[in-house]
């Protein structure tokens, strides 16, 4: 099966400061990946849908300056958690779209503490 | 209404019974449907795919879609604990992006 990696797995940093997370389609390539937030015991919030070469599709509410995503190739999409706040903790999920049946694949998620 | 729709559950089973998971969703032009399973702290894993209507079998997975009625459902033979988890429900046009359901929690008992 289709194969999608993220990391890291889980980051505490400080107040102020900037986390990068990578989300890499493995085995197929992928010209559209989602970032998703998820608070315990939440629902899937979609926060942006990233296309490989063009900027990225924010939903409603969802701060572009804050969240920074580059989709720099087929395979890999880097979400950018700037000035990070304890209310951005969270787990943050990408997932990867395969381009013929449109199956998205997720990959292990990315538990952000901030402290 | 939500495009989306599933009972939050929970849903109980006892072991080896058939467990269903409905999901009725609200855009007529929907045409790719699919079932994911998330257990608790991790994220989803895709278990089936349906494009058309009828039943898809996998395993002790079952998948059925009707589009007349904007509905679709999974059906989990022979349930056993590990398929405790919450399964969600996600719809998508062609090339659109998925749109996934609040999830039902289903919680099969030995």
């Amino acid at each position: 099966g289709a194969v999608v990696s993220q990391h890291p797995s889980w980051v505490i940093c400080k107040s102020g400061t900037s986390v990068k997370i990578e989300c890499r389609s493995l085995d197929f390539q992928a010209t559209t990946m989602f970032w998703y937030r998820q608070f315990p015991k939440q629902s899937l919030m979609l926060m942006a849908t990233s296309n490989e070469g063009s900027k990225a599709t924010y939903e409603q509410g969802v701060e572009k300056d804050k969240f920074l995503i580059n989709h720099a190739s087929l395979t890999l999409s880097t979400l950018t958690v700037t000035s990070a706040h304890p209310e951005d903790s969270s787990f943050y999920i990408c997932s990867a779209r395969e381009d013929i049946l449109y199956e998205q694949y997720f990959g292990p998620g990315t538990r952000l503490t901030v402290t | 209404q939500k495009e989306v729709e599933q009972n939050s559950g929970p849903l109980s089973v006892p072991e080896g019974a058939i467990a269903s998971l409905n999901c009725t969703y609200s855009d007529r032009v929907s045409q790719s449907f699919f079932w994911y399973r998330q257990y608790s702290g991790k994220s989803p894993e895709l278990i089936m795919s349906i494009y058309s209507n009828g039943d898809k079998e996998d395993g002790r997975f079952t998948a059925q879609l009707n589009k007349a009625s904007q509905y679709v459902s999974l059906l989990i033979r022979d349930s056993q604990p590990s398929d405790s988890a919450t399964y969600l429900c996600a719809v998508s046009t062609n090339a659109g992006k998925s749109t996934f359901g609040d999830g039902t929690t289903l919680t099969v008992k030995p």
